[in-house]
């Protein structure tokens, strides 16, 4: 079955500092994986994604994310971090030739303090 | 232009009553999602649609619950006989022709309280 975890509950980081959030993941076949944010009473946005290519995937408002195979892992990043983005950030995963349903982690909430 | 939006954007219910929930997707996406988020917890798969019909609705917790998407457009989510369980944050999402590639793009949700 698939799962995502998202092993940090929250992140805390300086303004301007570089943040990561982390997110591993498990599926049989290969990944499709997506990192979206919600802000306080807002819906999900999308960040960005995964679906072949480059393991380096760069999305909106500055962030990026690392796909590595061997570690199962799909980490968010951004290299100077800004108040901002102080909101919870989901991992998600779909695996290729299931259905379309994702399936979250449970949410890490990032806080950057000035 | 218009994203995907929800109604009502919250819902207080008693124990036992019948609700509907709407979700209008992004005009021209053919696939909707329904999805519920308890309270810190990341949003639970329910019921897929392309189309008209339900192309995968192992999500749904039990009989109770129950969508239609009559038109292939807007979606209504039906929960009969609702429990205090129940209660939580129902998101729809909507993507383009099925590939699982592409991203979906949520609403900002109905709160749903059973009391």
């Amino acid at each position: 079955a698939q799962s995502v975890a998202q092993p940090e509950d929250q992140v805390n980081v300086a303004e301007g500092n570089p943040l990561t959030v982390k997110c591993t993941y498990s599926v049989s076949g290969n990944p499709y994986l997506f990192w979206y944010v919600q802000y306080p009473n807002r819906g999900l946005q999308f960040l960005l994604k995964y679906i072949t290519g480059d393991n380096l995937v760069k999305g909106s408002y500055g962030f990026e994310a690392e796909f590595n195979k061997s570690q199962t892992s799909f980490h968010l990043k951004k290299p100077s971090a800004l108040v901002s983005d102080s909101a919870l950030y989901f991992c998600a995963v779909r695996e290729s030739g299931d259905t379309d349903k994702l399936i979250f982690g449970t949410g890490t909430r990032l806080q950057v303090f000035p | 232009g218009a994203g995907v939006s929800q109604t009502p954007s919250n819902k207080v219910t008693e124990k036992g009553k019948y609700v509907e929930l709407r979700c209008d997707p992004i005009s021209g996406h053919t696939a909707l999602y329904w999805y519920r988020q308890s309270l810190g917890q990341g949003p639970e798969f329910l019921i897929y649609f392309q189309g008209t019909g339900a192309a995968d609705d192992s999500g749904l917790p039990n009989d109770r619950f129950f969508a239609v998407r009559p038109e292939g457009s807007v979606s209504t989510l039906k929960i009969q006989r609702t429990e205090r369980g129940d209660s939580a944050v129902y998101l729809c999402a909507s993507s383009r022709a099925r590939a699982g590639y592409n991203e979906q793009f949520f609403g900002p949700g109905t709160r749903l309280t059973v009391l």
